[in-house]
């Protein structure tokens, strides 16, 4: 059984433009979480999508935005790069909205906005 | 800012040691868990602890929780090089709680 898939693996960018990051859960997870990774901190939550509605939303810009499809996979959009973007993204999915079994997580988009 | 601070920032031990990390939080949690990172890649989810736990086991890992200090530890005994990663501590806040809030991590280097 296939885990968490996440593409592209890397990207470079320039400021100013545009990215669409996507994301596979693991089959049968309904819930998908994004969260940004800088180097040498922590990830930071973006957002939670259960059951195709937004359920929660980090600290981010509104450059950031995001969706689940029926099939349950999602896409993280980021307008208007910045330099500041440049982050590894991770998409984490669960069976259920809350984290009380943990996260699989995939192995992340590495973007890099020059 | 970010709910867990790990300490130590990093450590590095000889291969079969054992190595011990810790983290605190600021407020009440539902759960922690701890989570592995090889080489900036996915996180992979080691163990999960309920705020009425105060022990739990996992093959040679070992955390414990007490929510008067605010704090956790996770042990690993015997190391091995491929134990060489960044540990996360991770909590969420209530019964089902959609988002995990991270700390900043701990680098341990397994010296063979």
């Amino acid at each position: 059984d296939a885990g968490v898939t996440q593409s592209p693996t890397h990207l470079i960018k320039t400021r100013g433009q545009h990215v669409t990051l996507r994301c596979s859960p693991i089959s049968g997870h309904k819930s998908v979480s994004w969260y940004q990774q800088v180097l040498g901190q922590g990830p930071q939550f973006i957002f939670q999508y259960y059951e195709k509605e937004e359920r929660g939303r980090g600290n981010f810009p509104d450059r950031f935005s995001a969706r689940q499809f029926p099939n349950y996979s999602s896409e993280l959009n980021v307008n208007a790069l910045l330099l500041g973007d440049s982050a590894l993204y991770l998409c984490a999915s669960s069976l259920v909205q809350g984290a009380v079994y943990g996260y699989t997580f995939g192995s992340g988009t590495r973007l890099t906005v020059v | 800012s970010q709910q867990g601070e790990e300490d130590p920032q990093a450590l590095s031990i000889q291969e079969g040691e054992n190595a011990t990390m810790n983290c605190s939080y600021k407020t009440s949690i539902n759960n922690l868990q701890w989570y592995r990172q090889n080489s900036g890649r996915g996180l992979v989810h080691l163990i999960l602890i309920r705020s009425n736990e105060r022990e739990k086991h996992s093959g040679r890992l070992r955390v414990t929780l007490d929510t008067s200090k605010k704090s956790s530890s996770l042990l690993i005994t015997a190391s091995r090089a491929a134990d060489t990663a960044s540990y996360f501590c991770a909590t969420d806040l209530l019964p089902n709680d959609y988002k995990l809030s991270f700390g900043a991590g701990t680098t341990v280097t397994v010296r063979a």
